[in-house]
């Protein structure tokens, strides 16, 4: 286990669909974080683990937007509802140190709300 | 405010030249700093962390940090075309352990 894996790659769905994606840290990292970025921009926070503990979620996320991190393993979100606004890439990262290594990042998702 | 702020370019420099990257912050209470370069397409990779007031310089990179100006740098030396890229400032935000980032300035290095 070299990475941050996420899957799907790429996710392309119809308005008012509902979509879930995963994500897998690394093996010994207990914190998982799920960012949303959109062409231009940084990447902007959604929600935080620690082990299977959501600790923070942004302000700005809607309720159709959930995040699980069930066993303090791998992580899903799941948006229900998809808008176009929607479309973004979706990043996870994860950490064993926040303050020392910073985050490792995976490939992320993209996804195209049409 | 934002949170965290960067120039967003694009800023364009010569091969050989220094790069220079600013940012700036609004929390007085941030600990941790962070430089993510960001390639098109692809997702952000740590390059950097500072967490004292001072220079901190690994290879042809020099982060730079100053609390009472809330103020953070990157320094690029000896720039090359396989650093053109778009670099991330991010900050953790007062107590949190989730970071904050700016959108980002995209930098371009001509061969």
């Amino acid at each position: 286990d070299t990475g941050v894996s996420q899957d799907p790659r790429h996710k392309i769905t119809k308005r008012g669909q509902n979509v879930t994606f995963r994500c897998d840290p690394i093996s010994e990292h207990n914190r998982l974080y799920w960012y949303r970025q959109t062409l231009g921009q940084g990447p902007e926070f959604l929600t935080y683990f620690q082990n299977e503990a959501q600790l923070e979620k942004s302000r700005l996320l809607s309720d159709r937007f959930s995040a699980e991190r069930p066993k303090g393993s791998f992580s899903t979100l799941e948006i229900q509802r998809t808008e176009q606004g929607d479309s973004a890439m979706y990043l996870c990262a994860s950490s064993l140190s926040f303050r020392n290594y910073g985050y490792t990042f995976g490939s992320g998702t993209r996804l195209t709300v049409v | 405010q934002k949170e965290v702020e960067q120039n967003s370019g694009p800023l364009s420099v010569p091969e050989g030249a220094i790069a220079s990257l600013n940012c700036t912050y609004s929390d007085r209470g941030s600990q941790s700093f962070f430089w993510y370069r960001q390639y098109s397409g692809k997702s952000p990779e740590l390059i950097m962390s500072i967490y004292s007031n001072g220079d901190k310089e690994d290879g042809r990179f020099t982060a730079q940090l100053n609390k009472a100006s809330q103020y953070v740098s990157l320094l690029i030396r000896d720039s090359q075309p396989s650093d053109s890229a778009t670099y991330l400032c991010a900050v953790n935000i007062g107590n949190n352990n989730d970071m904050r980032f700016g959108a980002g300035t995209r930098l371009t290095v001509k061969p």
